[in-house]
């Protein structure tokens, strides 16, 4: 079974500019996750996707920040304009049923702002 | 709100056993998980628990107690390779269920 498909892997823009982070969960997964992670922190949920529609968002720097899952499958993660502050690695995660114990990462999208 | 308590770091000696306390305040609790993750990598499942007491997997256990809003990661036998960053996570009660996590414990493994 294939994982959780995240690209880019890696990705250094200057600060003001824009950045997009791709998601692909694993098929059948009904639940995806985007996950902030600052260094030598835990993973900070961002956004929760049920299908296709947002069920939590109370942490997503509407600001700056943008994602959607179109049609429920694939998510993208946008940043726009970016900070300093928001160099981190995304993680995003999928979950096949709402009350299914496990979630499952992938290995992230690495951006460092300058 | 939540609150998850981990210790920052730990060190611990090959083949030695060591203990990962995580200790939480939440208004209401559906789960608590294990995960690890190795630097520069993705977190890892290592084990859930929802009732009180030890599940044991292999080399790894990990212990709840609800009424006191604790919990541990037991690690035996230790590898070289078990050195990494291990974070509690939960899931409140209520609504769809996500996952919040603790700052994690980066344990460092040594001969």
């Amino acid at each position: 079974e294939a994982g959780v498909a995240q690209s880019p892997r890696y990705k250094i823009i200057e600060k003001r500019q824009s950045v997009a982070f791709w998601c692909n969960p694993i098929s059948g997964h009904a639940t995806l996750y985007w996950y902030q992670q600052i260094l030598g922190q835990g993973p900070k949920l961002l956004i929760q996707f049920q299908n296709n529609g947002v069920v939590d968002d109370s942490q997503l720097p509407k600001d700056r920040f943008s994602a959607e899952r179109l049609k429920g499958v694939d998510s993208t993660l946008k940043i726009q304009p970016a900070k300093l502050e928001d160099s981190a690695v995304y993680l995003c995660a999928s979950r096949p049923r709402v009350y299914e114990d496990t979630i499952y990462f992938g290995e992230g999208s690495w951006l460092t702002v300058v | 709100g939540q609150n998850i308590d981990q210790p920052t770091e730990m060190t611990a000696t090959e083949g030695a056993i060591v203990q990962i306390n995580c200790t939480y305040q939440t208004s209401g609790f559906n789960g608590l998980f294990w995960y690890q993750q190795h630097a520069g990598e993705a977190p890892t499942f290592l084990s859930y628990n929802v009732l009180d007491g030890l599940e044991e997997k292999g080399r790894f256990s990990s212990f709840l107690s609800r009424s006191k809003g604790y919990s541990y990661l037991l690690l035996k036998e230790l590898q070289m390779k078990d050195s990494a960053s291990y974070l509690c996570a939960l899931y409140p009660s209520g609504g769809y269920n996500k996952l919040i996590f603790g700052a994690g414990t980066r344990l460092a493994v040594h001969p």
